[in-house]
């Protein structure tokens, strides 16, 4: 079983329509990272949410740390082609601050 | 700056086989990782480094070693290569962990 727990594993949808990807654990984090990783290229760090409820946005996607701090959601709104991607939840568990985990990752794909 | 760069860029490998992956990197971090990428499995943590001279095991050491001789260096060996290590190996660096620039990887297939 995985620390960090993504769904869904797979998301295909028409250009224009909003999603929402989840990442969920038992263990409380410190922090958590959401990747985006194209093919055949390493993942690319989007953003870094730290304190319990917290929200940030960038552009058309908004990140949310859950309150208790053990969940997180990515919701990408009117989604492009361009977004098309594997995304990625990553953090360090509770007992070793240089140990990241990630979540196996939401496939996206986003049809013109 | 060229950031992240991972040498070779795939490798076949017969079974029993050694080989080294070299990442380097050029932003003067003091963190870098090793991960693998497997299907359906995400990336998971191989060794990873908090400066030169250093290093500790992540997630899934076994069968893998690594040195950190040069700050900018972190070479990932395998001493005698197995079909389940057939993956995907990522190379990131960090000034701190929560940020991770990420190499393009080294694909590398063991027969």
């Amino acid at each position: 079983t995985q620390l960090l727990e993504q769904s869904p594993q797979f998301l295909s949808i028409q250009e224009g329509e909003n999603l929402t990807v989840y990442c969920n654990s038992s263990s409380v984090f410190s922090s958590l990272q959401w990747y985006r990783q194209e093919p055949g290229e390493g993942p690319v760090l989007l953003v870094t949410v730290v304190t319990g409820g917290e929200v940030k946005k960038l552009k058309r996607l908004t990140f949310q740390f859950g309150d208790a701090r053990k969940d997180s959601s990515l919701h990408i709104t009117a989604a492009q082609p361009g977004d098309t991607g594997l995304y990625l939840c990553a953090g360090c568990p509770p007992y070793n601050n240089n140990d990241m985990r990630f979540g196996a990752g939401t496939r996206l794909t986003v049809k013109p | 700056n060229a950031g992240v760069t991972q040498t070779p860029k795939f490798r076949v490998l017969k079974t029993g086989q050694s080989m080294t992956l070299l990442c380097a990197q050029d932003m003067n971090h003091e963190y870098m990782y090793w991960y693998r990428q497997d299907p359906g499995m995400g990336l998971r943590l191989i060794h990873y480094s908090v400066g030169e001279g250093t290093t500790a095991k992540g997630e899934v050491p076994d069968g893998y070693n690594v040195s950190r001789l040069k700050k900018q260096n972190f070479l990932l060996g395998l001493e005698s290569a197995a079909p389940s290590q057939t993956s995907v190996y990522f190379c990131a660096s960090g000034e701190q962990v929560e940020t991770q620039y990420f190499g393009p990887g080294t694909r590398l297939l063991v027969l």
